[in-house]
Formats: C-alpha cells, structure tokens, sequence
C-alpha cells in the first residue's frame, strides 16, 4: 500500500523557517518524480515545487511565489522527500502535501498533509 | 502561466442527477490534464487523468473528456459522497496550475 506520511509543520514567525519531510513507503521511491503542493485555509490547492528523479538529476521546478525562498530535495536511501522553507511569509500558511507524481505526470497519491502556520 | 478557470464555482444539484463541470485553459495544454475530489480536511484524489483517462478504483460514473482548451468532468448520477470540491489541474507545462475548484452541494 502507497502510503506518503508528512511531518515537521509547525507554529512559525514571519520571516522564519521550516523543514518538511515526508517519508514514503509501498511503492519503488526512486522511480517516481514528486510534489509539495499546498492549500491555505480554506482556500484552493496550490503547486509549490517539483522535483525529477535520479535519471533526470535531480532537477527541480518552483512555483514563482516560493522561488529563491524554498528548496525541494529528496533522500532516496530513506525514501524521504523534504521541503526547506526559509524567509516565511503569512501567505505561506496552509496545509502541505507531498504527492506522488504518476507515469502521466499528474499526482496519484498524496499524504494527510501537514500545516504550516506563518504568524507573530 | 497557464490559467486555469472553472465553473461554475458551485452547483446544487440532487442525489442522482447528471451533473457536468467545465475547466477551461489560457493556452492549448493538448489532454494534460487531471481532476481530482477533495473532501472537507482530506487530501486530493484523482479521479480523471489525460482529460479522460479514469483513475484506477474510481465509479464509472464519472468520466472525463476533452482537449486543447476546453475541458469536462461529468457524473453521470450523484451518490451521496459526490457532494464535495472538484479540481481540475494542468500538467502541460510548469508552473502546474489549478483551477479555483468547484463546489457541489446538495440541493
């Protein structure tokens, strides 16, 4: 069974920083490209970040709202993906998802999410 | 960026009428698209993916088409567990973009 398990959100001041992981299991992690994608309260879901698998180097895309300020990397021994957010705003607060990217390129399985707070 | 726009925002409909919602795209995104449900708390599923593909453990009553701008997502007879948020989301081209979602409710 695919499960994605994300931890590490947290009550933080503006202009502060986070560290997400998410850690994988029932399928081949290695394999598979994946997302952050997130939803603030109440509001739609949002891409954050994309990150290739090792035949692709690793490479990385970003939404243009968290780039420069937020880094997508994964550990492929742990099967982990993490996501470092530094510089937070308050319109950097909503739940996170990790998301397994399928074959077709769309997400197919996804975790609980883990909510970030951006408050002083 | 490609804009992706929904509607309507929300619908109110009844246990079992065919209901249909259109996403279309800013630009020509060929069938990459996906949609997904997502219940009040809960994470995204994905009910339809390259605009009519149907995602493995999904009711047939739902289904998918279109391609280039113009997209749908029908069902064909509500359940009760269909009143909730649909998505629609492109993958053509970075940065990946959703539509504002669509709310069902319960007429």
């Amino acid at each position: 069974e695919v499960q994605l398990v994300e931890s590490g959100g947290v009550l933080v001041q503006p202009g502060g920083s986070v560290r997400l992981s998410c850690a994988a299991s029932g399928f081949t992690f290695s394999d598979h490209y994946m997302d952050w994608v997130r939803q603030a309260p109440g509001k739609g879901l949002e891409w954050v970040a994309r990150i290739r698998k090792r035949s692709n180097s690793y490479s990385t895309e970003y939404a243009a709202s968290v780039k420069g300020r937020f880094t997508i990397s994964r550990d492929d021994s742990k099967s982990s993906l993490y996501l470092q957010m530094n510089s937070l705003q308050t319109g950097d607060t909503a739940v996170y998802y990790c998301a397994r990217v399928a074959i077709m390129f769309h997400c197919d399985f996804w975790g609980q999410g883990t909510l970030v707070t951006v408050s002083s | 960026d490609i804009q992706m726009t929904q509607s309507p925002s929300s619908l109110s409909a009844s246990v079992g009428d065919r209901v249909t919602i259109t996403c279309r795209a800013s630009q020509n995104i060929n069938s990459a698209l996906v949609w997904y449900q997502q219940t009040s708390g809960i994470a995204p599923k994905p009910l339809i993916y390259a605009a009519s593909t149907l995602q493995s453990g999904v009711p047939s009553r739902f289904s998918g088409s279109g391609s280039g701008t113009d997209f749908t997502l029908t069902i064909s007879s509500l359940q009760p567990e269909d009143f909730t948020t649909y998505y629609c989301q492109q993958y053509k081209s970075y940065p990946v973009t959703f539509g504002q979602g669509t709310r069902l409710e319960i007429k």
